[in-house]
């Protein structure tokens, strides 16, 4: 299993300014998943956070908006850069079972952004 | 498109009650189901991951069914109590694309005590 610290658990922000959301697991992993949810829409990925490469992003979703750190196998950030209201979202990181023994996923607590 | 679908979108029983979800997938490239509970201000939390064919996993009072030549699964909670208020949310894990996690809408559970 796998415990994920993530902050801020939410954050209220005014429309063109950055937030950046860090997450924290507690044991070394391969790859780090990115997740928003916005109002009345199901969890979709965003991005994959390889640690020493480059993040993978999904369609619809581009680095300049959504720029990912992975400095080490513990830990990513995700920056939601240039808000507007549109990005009002839950942010959810995930990452796989560490042992590898299913492909069970584990969550942060989530952020709840607010863009006024 | 993949798309993954819930039924009802959101519920309300008595504790005591017995309720079942739905989740439909497609059938087609199946990797793997996972349902997820999700409690207001905590972490989605898994339930179950599962892979075979008319599979049926249990935990205490909540178990769940597989049938993926038709892509649906149900999942079932005996005797709600109120602590059992959540969102249950299902997900498809396609074996065609890097086995990433397709998430349902969710199906939101108010159990009153």
């Amino acid at each position: 299993s796998a415990v994920i610290s993530q902050k801020p658990s939410r954050d209220i922000c005014q429309r063109g300014t950055s937030l950046t959301i860090q997450c924290q697991v507690d044991s070394q992993v391969t790859m780090m998943f990115w997740y928003r949810q916005q109002p009345g829409q199901s969890l979709t990925l965003i991005a994959t956070a390889n640690q020493g490469s480059e993040a993978t992003y999904e369609s619809g979703f581009v680095i300049d908006k959504f720029p990912i750190s992975r400095p080490n196998l513990t830990f990513s950030t995700l920056t939601v850069s240039n808000m507007s209201p549109e990005d009002s979202s839950i942010y959810l990181c995930s990452v796989e079972d560490p042992g590898a023994l299913t492909d069970e996923a584990f969550f942060g607590q989530g952020t709840r952004l607010t863009v006024v | 498109i993949l798309n993954v679908e819930q039924s009802p979108q959101s519920l309300h029983v008595q504790e005591g009650d017995s309720t079942n979800f739905t989740c439909s997938f497609p059938s087609s490239n199946f990797y793997a189901l996972h349902w997820y509970r999700w409690e207001t201000a905590k972490s989605p939390e898994a339930l179950f991951v599962m892979t075979l064919n008319g599979d049926e996993k249990k935990k205490g009072r909540i178990s769940a069914t597989l049938n993926t030549k038709e892509g649906y699964s149900y999942l079932y909670i005996k005797g709600s109590q109120p602590e059992d208020s959540a969102t249950y949310l299902c997900a498809f894990m396609d074996a065609g694309n890097n086995r990433k996690l397709i998430w349902g809408l969710g199906t939101s559970l108010a159990v009153n005590p």
